[in-house]
C-alpha cells in the first residue's frame, strides 16, 4: 500500500527566502506526482505535475524535482512571498490507474512571515 | 475560480437526520470525485465516477450513499452519520480519468453532533 508522507507539518520562514518541502512516497511504481495548495477553507489547487518519466516541472517560482528510485519529491520555492502561505499537499498516481487513485499526504503548513 | 462549486458550504447535522452535499462542475469534464478530509489525516478518495457511471467506491460505509444523474452534478446523501464522520467533504472533476489533473471544489465543512 502506497504512504506519503510529508515533513515538516509546519514551516515558518522570513518573506524572500528560498525554501523546500518535501515528499517521500513507499512505492516506486506511481503513475505521476503533483503538488497541490490548500487555502484555508478553500479545495485543492494544482501547482505542479510531474510524469513518473520525467525529472522536474517548474512554474514561476516554483520547481518540482522527482526521484523515483529513492522515492523522494521535492517542492523549491524561490523568493517566498506571504501569499505563498498556505498548505500545500503532495499526492501520488498509483501505476496503471492514471490521476484516478491519488494517495495523498497530510501536507506541511507554509507560513511566510513579512 | 475552479469551476467546481459544492453546497453548502457549512452543514451541522444530528445523527438520525439525512441531508444532502451537492457539486457542481462548469468546466466539461467527464470523472467527477468524492473526498474526505479529516483533521490531521490525508485526503482519502470515496468514490470515482466516469460518465455518469461508478467506476470505485474505496470501501465507504453505506451510510454515504453518492448519486451522479449527469456528468455536470454529484451528490453525497448522508443518514444516520457518526460523530467521526465529521470531516471537509471535497468534490473534484476531471476531463479524463486517468491522465488529467483534477480541479476541486471549496469543499462542505460537516459537523455530525
Amino acid at each position: 500500500k502506497q504512504e506519503v508522507t510529508q515533513i515538516p507539518a509546519a514551516l515558518s520562514v522570513p518573506e524572500g527566502e528560498n525554501l523546500v518541502l518535501n515528499c517521500s512516497f513507499t512505492d516506486s511504481a506511481i503513475y505521476n506526482l503533483q503538488w497541490f495548495r490548500q487555502d484555508p477553507g478553500k479545495g485543492l489547487t494544482s501547482l505542479l505535475l510531474i510524469q513518473s518519466s520525467q525529472r522536474e516541472q517548474t512554474s514561476g517560482r516554483l520547481n518540482a524535482s522527482l526521484d523515483k528510485s529513492s522515492g523522494r519529491s521535492t517542492l523549491y520555492i524561490a523568493a517566498s512571498q506571504p501569499g505563498d502561505s498556505a498548505t500545500y499537499l503532495c499526492a501520488v498516481g498509483r501505476a496503471n490507474f492514471g490521476n484516478e487513485k491519488l494517495t495523498f499526504g497530510t501536507g506541511t503548513r507554509l507560513t511566510i512571515i513579512p | 475560480e475552479t469551476g467546481v462549486t459544492q453546497t453548502p458550504r457549512h452543514l451541522v447535522m444530528g445523527m438520525t437526520n439525512k441531508k444532502s452535499l451537492k457539486c457542481e462542475q462548469h468546466l466539461g469534464h467527464n470523472a467527477m470525485y468524492w473526498y474526505k478530509q479529516s483533521a490531521k489525516k490525508p485526503l482519502e478518495l470515496m468514490f470515482v465516477y466516469n460518465f455518469k457511471e461508478q467506476t470505485e467506491n474505496n470501501s465507504v460505509p453505506s451510510r454515504f450513499s453518492p448519486e451522479c444523474p449527469n456528468s455536470s452534478h454529484l451528490f453525497l446523501h448522508l443518514h444516520t452519520l457518526q460523530p467521526e464522520d465529521s470531516a471537509l467533504y471535497l468534490c473534484a472533476s476531471s476531463l479524463d480519468r486517468n491522465r488529467e489533473t483534477q480541479y476541486f471544489g471549496p469543499g462542505t465543512r460537516l459537523l455530525v453532533l
